[in-house]
């Protein structure tokens, strides 16, 4: 499964609204307990990746909930309601249907 | 409290071998799932292979079947991954990263991670 982002860079203004996109080229829906199987990574600068949300839209504790996670099948959104400093970073969505794959990141700046 | 903290990267050469470790502490690493996920400098995430103990399966990426091998010692709660036939593009900063179940199956808790240059 091919995961593919977009942008592959934005920058939004402090406190502006950011969305990230992410599509799969196959669903990534289990029916049989209606969970896609779709997770978004944060990683800042020379530190690892951090979990963000899982099952597309379940944020872990303690993640602002500035940050959520919307989508289905095969089309997904990461969207930060109100950008803060500290949310400059790289994001990265995984699919977990089958195997794993990571898509390519997209770089939100400060404009 | 979940800790991760990879060690043995460095430089190698070309055709060379080497042997990654995390050491785990912080939950029953016995049961749980692991994994090995690299990135490339300036570059995105890679699932390189994947452990889990109960039931017992092991995953590995196209770019590492036949050349890499995940394992554990349960005794020493540390995971490893041992690398040979090492090439150039196999240069990455190497994560070590456990899941939070068989059933959640995605990637929960990150170490720091540890630098692998393959060069001559």
């Amino acid at each position: 499964i091919v995961m593919t982002q977009s942008p592959d860079s934005l920058a939004v203004s402090l406190g502006e609204r950011a969305a990230i996109n992410c599509k799969s080229s196959q669903s990534v829906f289990y029916s049989s307990n209606n969970k896609n199987y779709l997770a978004w990574y944060q990683q800042k600068p020379g530190q690892p990746p951090k979990l963000l949300i899982s099952w597309a839209s379940t944020r872990e504790s303690g993640v602002p909930d500035r940050f959520s996670g919307s989508g289905s099948g095969t089309d997904f959104t990461l969207t930060i309601s109100s950008l803060q400093a500290e949310d400059v970073a790289v994001y990265y969505c995984q699919q977990y249907y089958n195997t794993w794959t990571f898509g390519q990141g997209t770089k939100v700046e400060i404009k | 409290e979940v800790q991760l903290v990879e060690s043995g990267g460095g430089l190698v050469q070309p055709g060379g071998s080497l042997r990654l470790s995390c050491a785990a502490s912080g939950f029953a690493f016995s049961n749980s799932v692991m994994s090995w996920v690299r990135q490339a400098p300036g570059k995105g995430l890679e699932w390189v292979s994947v452990i889990s103990n109960s039931p017992f399966n092991i995953y590995y990426a196209d770019s590492a079947k036949g050349r890499f091998t995940i394992s554990s010692d349960n005794s020493k709660n540390t995971l490893f991954l041992q690398m040979n036939s090492l090439r150039a593009e196999d240069t990455a900063v190497y994560y070590c990263a456990k899941f939070y179940s068989s059933a959640d199956s995605f990637m929960a808790y990150w170490g720091r991670g540890t630098l692998v240059t393959v060069s001559s």
